[in-house]
Order: C-alpha cells, then sequence, then structure tokens
C-alpha cells in the first residue's frame, strides 16, 4: 500500500523567492513518484517524475525533486517564484509496475508581489 | 483537438436525473481513468480501464457507471445521485506501462441539488 503526506495545505512566498513544497510518502514497493499542478479551473500537469533513475529530478518550469529514499522524501523545489506559479500541488505515488496514482491533498501555492 | 477533453465542463443535476459524463482523449493511449476531485480531500481513484477493459473498481457506488466502447472514449453515467457526490470528476489516460504519465483533462464540474 502506498500513501503521501503532503506538510501544509497552504504556502505564501514573496515573488523571487525560494518556493519548497513539501512530500513524503510511504510505499512496500519501490515508488515511482510524481508532482503535478493545477490551475484554476483545469486539469492537472505533470510537472517531473521520478522512476529510479536520477535522484535529482527536473521538471518544467524550473522546477525539480530530489527524492531521498532516508528520508521517504520527495520535496519540490523552485529557486525564484513566479507569480504565474500560484496554483495547487500534488504529489503522488505509484509502486513501480502499477497504474493507480495516490495522491497527496495538495498544497496551494501563493506568490505574493 | 488534443489532449484529453471533457464535456461537460459544468452540470447541475437533480438526485432524480440520469446524465453522462464524457471524456475523450486524443494521444493515442490505450488506459483511461476517472477520478473524483472533492474540497479538502486527496484526489479518488473510481476506475480504471486498459483495453477498453475494466481493470480497477476502488468500492464506488453503484450510482457511478463507467462505459469505455474504445480506447478513445470513457464515459460516467450517473443516476440517482446525492449531495455529497458533487465534486470535480477528472478523466485521464495514459499507455498502459505501468506508472507511465496520466495526462488529466480540465474536468467536469458536478453540483447535485
Amino acid at each position: 500500500a502506498q500513501s503521501v503526506t503532503q506538510l501544509g495545505s497552504h504556502v505564501s512566498v514573496s515573488e523571487g523567492a525560494l518556493v519548497l513544497l513539501r512530500c513524503n510518502y510511504s510505499s512496500s514497493v519501490p515508488p515511482y513518484l510524481f508532482w503535478y499542478v493545477q490551475y484554476p479551473n483545469q486539469g492537472l500537469q505533470l510537472l517531473l517524475k521520478y522512476t529510479s533513475a536520477a535522484t535529482l529530478v527536473k521538471g518544467i518550469n524550473d522546477f525539480e525533486a530530489e527524492f531521498k529514499k532516508s528520508e521517504t522524501s520527495f520535496h519540490l523545489t523552485k529557486p525564484s517564484a513566479h507569480m504565474s506559479d500560484a496554483a495547487e500541488y500534488f504529489c503522488a505515488v505509484s509502486a513501480a509496475g502499477r497504474r493507480a496514482l495516490t495522491f497527496g491533498s495538495g498544497t496551494r501555492l501563493q506568490v505574493q508581489p | 483537438e488534443t489532449g484529453v477533453t471533457q464535456t461537460p465542463r459544468h452540470l447541475v443535476m437533480g438526485m432524480t436525473n440520469k446524465k453522462s459524463l464524457k471524456c475523450e482523449q486524443h494521444l493515442g493511449h490505450n488506459a483511461m481513468y476517472w477520478y473524483k476531485q472533492s474540497a479538502k480531500k486527496p484526489l479518488e481513484l473510481m476506475f480504471v480501464y486498459s483495453l477498453e477493459e475494466r481493470v480497477e473498481n476502488n468500492s464506488v457506488p453503484s450510482r457511478f457507471s463507467p462505459e469505455c466502447p474504445n480506447s478513445s472514449h470513457l464515459f460516467l453515467h450517473l443516476h440517482t445521485l446525492q449531495p455529497e457526490d458533487s465534486a470535480l470528476y477528472l478523466c485521464a489516460s495514459s499507455q498502459d506501462r505501468g506508472a507511465d504519465t496520466q495526462y488529466f483533462g480540465p474536468g467536469t464540474r458536478l453540483t447535485v441539488l
């Protein structure tokens, strides 16, 4: 069984500041890990995914995440926030070879001017 | 049309109505999914179809009835719904290669009166 915990349902940063969104997972088998973003009135869009290759994964729009097995974490970072990054971010896990994704409850990112 | 489309985008129905949600994917994928996104709850996987066969059904009430006539189309038939079924219903598709990236549609916002 898998589960995902996203710490902080709301995160607020200033434009230009570092973005850090936290995700911890639990999985009884080697996991695949994903970050999705959802803008208002839209579906989910993949930012990046980890599938047991490099532990530092780069995604779109300068986002990246690092898989840390010892900490069971997959935190999402971006060096400099833009106003357009304001959205809801979801971390998800699946077992290798399985279709089903288990999502976290999401973190809403606000970017202040 | 490109990607994953869903119609209608908004739907209001009474508890005694029967309605259907439609999803169409233009990506050549062979797996399709229905998810439910409720306020303050993680996304919940409802159904998975692979090559037009239902392969997962996550204890969804029988008032939700999926149909997958071909690999490009997915329907969710609704009848005798309850107000707690009000949510955003998201469709997704992927290649059926285990944890392949799922591409989401914009969703149908359903309100049950």
